[in-house]
């Protein structure tokens, strides 16, 4: 089973649809949890950035981390075509570098 | 804004060559990596360095090498490039204590025909 698990997609949506993407992961003493996102030919870019469980929201993104599930997700309400962008999910138990998912490719139709 | 600067955006080099990737970042930052990206694998850790002349070991260290000879940049080296190298390469930086927080570069996009 690998560390962190992330549905590659694509996943297609229209505008102004809730976006929903999940990663699930095995080792409990991951801590930090991050999503970045990463437009084509650019680097990731971090969007957010949780510790331990609970929600955090910013503008149309709420990040959730349920550790008991060891599943963590990202939501895009109103979502834009700026949105299109591959999606990562990165986590680190804290005194090592970050462990990434495959990261989910995002259409949004206008 | 904290900018990771990656010397090249895109690179061609022969097979056999030593190639040297260049990452500056001017933020003080401590921490710096340098990652690989291949579609379907994802982003894959290479080398890591938490502080000047130090470095350690990622997951597929095989056929790299690096160097810190100072804080603000960080070096990756091919030493003898070969075709399954071919790769988008990323370097990131973060600062104590939140090394978690990694902030990365443009990328480069090397090809070794």
């Amino acid at each position: 089973q690998k560390e962190v698990e992330q549905d590659p997609g694509p996943l297609s949506v229209p505008e102004g649809a809730i976006v929903s993407l999940n990663c699930t992961y095995s080792n409990s003493a991951f801590q930090y949890f991050m999503w970045y996102r990463q437009y084509s030919r650019k680097g990731p870019e971090l969007l957010m950035y949780t510790y331990s469980s609970g929600n955090k929201e910013d503008g149309r993104f709420t990040a959730q981390v349920d550790k008991s599930s060891k599943y963590i997700s990202l939501f895009i309400r109103d979502s834009q075509p700026s949105d299109s962008a591959t999606y990562l999910c990165a986590m680190s138990a804290g005194n090592t570098p970050l462990v990434f998912g495959k990261g989910t490719r995002l259409s949004v139709i206008a | 804004d904290v900018k990771v600067t990656q010397s090249s955006r895109y690179l061609v080099k022969r097979t056999g060559e030593k190639v040297f990737l260049e990452c500056v970042q001017d933020m003080d930052h401590e921490n710096m990596f340098w990652y690989r990206q291949d579609p379907g694998l994802g982003l894959r850790l290479i080398y890591f360095s938490y502080d000047v002349k130090m470095k350690e070991k990622g997951d597929i260290p095989e056929g790299y090498s690096v160097s810190r000879e100072k804080k603000e940049r960080f070096s990756l080296i091919l030493e003898s490039a070969s075709t399954n190298q071919t790769s988008m390469y990323l370097c990131a930086s973060s600062y104590e204590p939140n090394r978690e927080e990694a902030f990365f570069g443009q990328g480069t996009r090397l090809t070794v025909v």
